[in-house]
Parts: C-alpha cells; sequence; structure tokens
C-alpha cells in the first residue's frame, strides 16, 4: 500500500519560499512506472496540477506554465521523498497542496498525500 | 493546454435516484480520462481511470463511459455517503487539468 505523507509550513511570507516534502512508502521515488506531482486547490482557481518528476533511465520533470519561473520539484532518492519550492509567493498562492502518485497509463493520481493548507500573508 | 467542463456544477437527487455527471474535453482525450470523489477536508479519491475502469474497491453503483471528448460518470442508485465534489480529470496531455467540479447533494 502506497502512503504518502506531506510535511512542511502552514504559512509564508510574500516574496518568500514555499517549500514542502512528500514522504513516500510503499513505492521508490525512483520508480520507472511511477511519477510524482504537486497539485493545489483553492476556491478560486480550483484543482490545478503544478508539476511533476520522474525517472525513466534519467531525472525528468514537467511544470505548469503558470508557475514555470518560480518552481521547482526535486527528488531525494537517500530519503525517498520528492520536494515542493515555489520562489516569491502573492496571497494569490494560498491553497491546499497536495502530492500525489501517478502510475502507468492513463496515469490517474493514484495515491494523493493528506494535503497541507499553506497561507501566504505577513 | 485542454480545458475540461463539467456539468451540472450542482445537483440534488434523492437516495435511490440515477445520477449522471457530464465531463467534456476542448480536444480529443482518447479515453485518458478519470473521476475522482472529494470529501470536506479530504484529498480527492480516485474512482475510474481510463474513462471506465472501476478502482478497486469502489462500489459497483459507480460507472464511467466515453470517449474522444466526451464522458459520463453516471451513479446508478444514489446512496447518502456518496454526497461529495467530483472532478473529472484528463491524463492525455501535460499540463493535467481538472474540470471545475460537480457538487453532489442528497434530497
Amino acid at each position: 500500500q502506497v502512503q504518502l505523507q506531506q510535511s512542511g509550513p502552514g504559512l509564508v511570507k510574500p516574496s518568500q519560499t514555499l517549500s514542502l516534502t512528500c514522504g513516500i512508502s510503499g513505492d521508490s521515488v525512483s520508480s520507472d512506472s511511477a511519477a510524482w506531482n504537486w497539485i493545489r486547490q483553492s476556491p478560486s482557481r480550483g484543482l490545478e496540477w503544478l508539476g511533476r518528476t520522474y525517472y525513466r533511465s534519467k531525472w525528468f520533470d514537467n511544470y505548469a506554465v503558470s508557475v514555470q519561473s518560480r518552481i521547482t520539484i526535486n527528488p531525494d532518492t537517500s530519503k525517498n521523498q520528492f520536494s515542493l519550492q515555489l520562489n516569491y509567493v502573492t496571497p494569490e498562492d494560498t491553497a491546499v497542496y497536495y502530492c500525489a502518485r501517478s502510475y502507468g497509463a492513463p496515469a490517474p493520481f493514484d495515491y494523493w498525500g493528506q494535503g497541507i493548507l499553506v497561507i501566504v500573508s505577513s | 493546454d485542454i480545458q475540461m467542463t463539467q456539468s451540472p456544477s450542482s445537483l440534488s437527487a434523492s437516495v435511490g435516484d440515477r445520477v449522471t455527471i457530464t465531463c467534456r474535453a476542448s480536444q480529443s482525450i482518447r479515453t485518458y480520462l478519470n473521476w475522482y470523489q472529494q470529501k470536506p477536508g479530504k484529498a480527492p479519491k480516485l474512482l475510474i481511470s481510463g474513462a471506465s475502469s472501476l478502482q478497486s474497491g469502489v462500489p459497483s453503483r459507480f460507472s464511467g463511459s466515453g470517449s474522444g471528448t466526451d464522458f459520463t460518470l453516471t451513479i446508478s442508485s444514489l446512496q447518502p455517503e456518496d454526497s461529495a465534489v467530483y472532478y473529472c480529470q484528463q491524463s492525455h496531455n501535460i499540463p493535467r487539468t481538472f474540470g471545475q467540479g460537480t457538487k453532489v447533494e442528497i434530497k
């Protein structure tokens, strides 16, 4: 059974960096069949996919255009986890942030973290 | 980006009713369509993948159909525990995109 455990602060100041981590149990961040995603949810934007990292003989990533200039998703093979960094946050980045696994084809998000509400406020 | 449009945005139905939710993609996504159920304070839960494949443990009253641009989620006999918001999501293209959600309430 795959489990994803999220951690990180729930309050970030404007212009600072939002950093979250997603710990994986029951699978490997280096799996050659899975991808590791970050998704956020807010009343104004609904469910918004932010990006993913995955390993297929080497590491790849993809990001949403809306955050492409500010986002980094990194795998950590030593801890079997992956992280989200979102720079220069504004109040519009206030949302519940989820990590999720997508697997195989058609690659639905089959396992999700518990979600963390991140508020951007001074 | 592929736009996903759900209808209706909300509905109210009685226990035992047949409920249908529609999802339309702005371009063909073949059968790369997934359905999720979300209850308050919880992460979305995968119900159906590949337009019609029911996930293990999901009650058989849930079913999905469609291909190309038009898809349907059906609850054959609505139960009180089905009160939730339902989302479709396409996994054909990057970026992955979701519908805006359909809120299902029990009368």
